[in-house]
């Protein structure tokens, strides 16, 4: 049973406009969720993270928000950028000291 | 500037041959990782380790082996490499800051086995 799912597995965004990346969860005992990027070749590489005591977070271009009554969390990128093209992870921890679950992935893929 | 390694970045083999993917780390951490992922995305944890000598297997079944002697190295063993094998290997590892920060992935090792 899959606790992360990220259910879209490719998005499809012009360079300019926002960029929404979609994840949910199940176990109710998550408490802290990231965001990864990651090239082809490469290794993730950790982006944005949100506590369970907040519901948004933000980083440059780069916002977080966290619904928990939805059990739901989104990536906002603007502007898009080409080099935002990447697969983004979805990641969810329980406590501390517990393993990351990640989500299935999303593609992004911004057009010039 | 990696603060975790992987050594080959690309290894093209022969079936039946036996292989050592590296990993290090120099950030100290004791919790180390080895996940595969093919080109479907998801990423399978396979390996970890918690400290020196603690290994466990992971969710995914693998007929690979780890080994964890010194804190910073995690090697990860196929003693015989199958075509089934082909496959990117990610290692990573967290520390004290892994709540906020998560995992830090090497820049893995793409294995092709022939």
């Amino acid at each position: 049973d899959q606790q992360v799912k990220q259910n879209s597995p490719s998005l499809s965004v012009q360079e300019g406009r926002i960029s929404i990346l979609n994840c949910d969860y199940t176990n109710s005992m998550f408490d802290y969720f990231l965001w990864y990027k990651k090239y082809p070749a490469e290794g993730p590489t950790f982006l944005i993270s949100i506590s369970s005591i907040k519901d948004k977070n933000e980083d440059g271009r780069f916002t977080v928000f966290l619904n928990k009554s939805a059990k739901h969390l989104s990536l906002h990128i603007v502007p898009s950028q080409p080099g935002d093209s990447a697969v983004y992870f979805c990641a969810a921890s329980a406590r501390a000291g517990n393993m990351l679950t990640f989500g299935g992935g999303t593609r992004l893929m911004v057009k010039p | 500037e990696a603060d975790i390694y992987q050594t080959p970045r690309y290894l093209v083999i022969g079936t039946g041959k036996k292989i050592t993917l590296e990993c290090s780390q120099t950030m100290g951490h004791d919790k180390m990782y080895w996940y595969q992922q093919d080109p479907g995305m998801e990423l399978h944890l396979i390996h970890y380790s918690y400290g020196v000598n603690s290994t466990e297997k992971g969710d995914l079944s693998s007929e690979s082996t780890v080994s964890r002697i010194r804190t910073e190295h995690f090697p990860l063993t196929l003693e015989s490499a199958r075509p089934s094998h082909t496959s990117q290997y990610l290692c990573a590892s967290s520390g004290f800051r892994e709540r906020a920060y998560g995992y830090t992935f090497g820049s893995g090792t793409r294995l092709t086995v022939v």
